[in-house]
């Protein structure tokens, strides 16, 4: 998985709680994105990151929050306002964000809302 | 509307077999195109890589085929192995700074 790694792996939540999911990566990479994977679907872009501390939200921000404070770190808050969290979260990082620059993706976490 | 098609949504072959999945897109303006695999409860991880110029690419067993004018793309995969069992997915860049357009991919099951 490139250097980046996600944690934790799966994650249970009850209903009406914040969560934060981890993402790291040891890559040097300026830009990291967070996305969403449902069965049946392809990824959507939730947030992602060209810069420390900037980011801009993808297709499907509503419920989720970011910061960019270190380069290797772009965490990712699902908050009580996402009605349907449960799903399988990855995360990537890529050395530019123009479309030749290759995304690599982390082991993703499981995220299960009870 | 950027969009990615991808077909069969699911396949089945047997060990040893080969195998062609199918990529229509309706990307403008198009930048490259990428097969990524992903086993069950991983990460994607990138096979090829093609740009508006290429019409093939390889990778090991795996051989990506790109025609500009209609849109579309294969990824072939020769000699199956049991290894080959994942999810492929059709991802193309759109050019400048906008974000990928994923297909939903393909489920392939290799058996023995």
């Amino acid at each position: 998985d490139g250097g980046i790694t996600q944690s934790p792996k799966y994650l249970f939540r009850k209903e009406g709680q914040n969560v934060t999911l981890s993402c790291e990566q040891n890559l040097n990479h300026d830009a990291m994105y967070w996305y969403r994977q449902d069965p049946g679907q392809g990824l959507r872009l939730i947030y992602y990151s060209q810069i420390v501390n900037d980011f801009q939200k993808g297709d499907i921000a509503e419920g989720y929050s970011v910061s960019r404070e270190k380069k290797e770190s772009f965490p990712l808050t699902v908050t009580s306002a996402q009605k349907n969290p449960t799903a399988f979260y990855l995360c990537a990082s890529s050395m530019g964000s123009g479309g030749r620059d290759t995304q690599y993706f982390g082991p993703g976490t499981r995220l299960t809302v009870l | 509307k950027n969009q990615v098609e991808q077909s069969p949504q699911s396949l089945i072959i047997l060990e040893g077999k080969n195998c062609t999945l199918q990529c229509n897109y309706t990307v403008s303006p198009f930048s490259n195109l990428r097969w990524y695999k992903q086993d069950t409860g991983r990460g994607p991880v990138s096979l090829t890589i093609m740009t508006f110029s290429e019409n093939t690419k390889s990778n090991g067993r795996y051989t990506a085929t790109l025609d500009a004018d209609t849109k579309q793309s294969s990824l072939h995969i020769t000699a199956s192995q049991l290894s080959d069992s994942a999810s492929y997915i059709c991802v193309v860049a759109v050019s400048g700074n906008t974000p990928l357009v994923f297909g939903k991919g393909t489920r392939l099951s290799v058996i023995a």
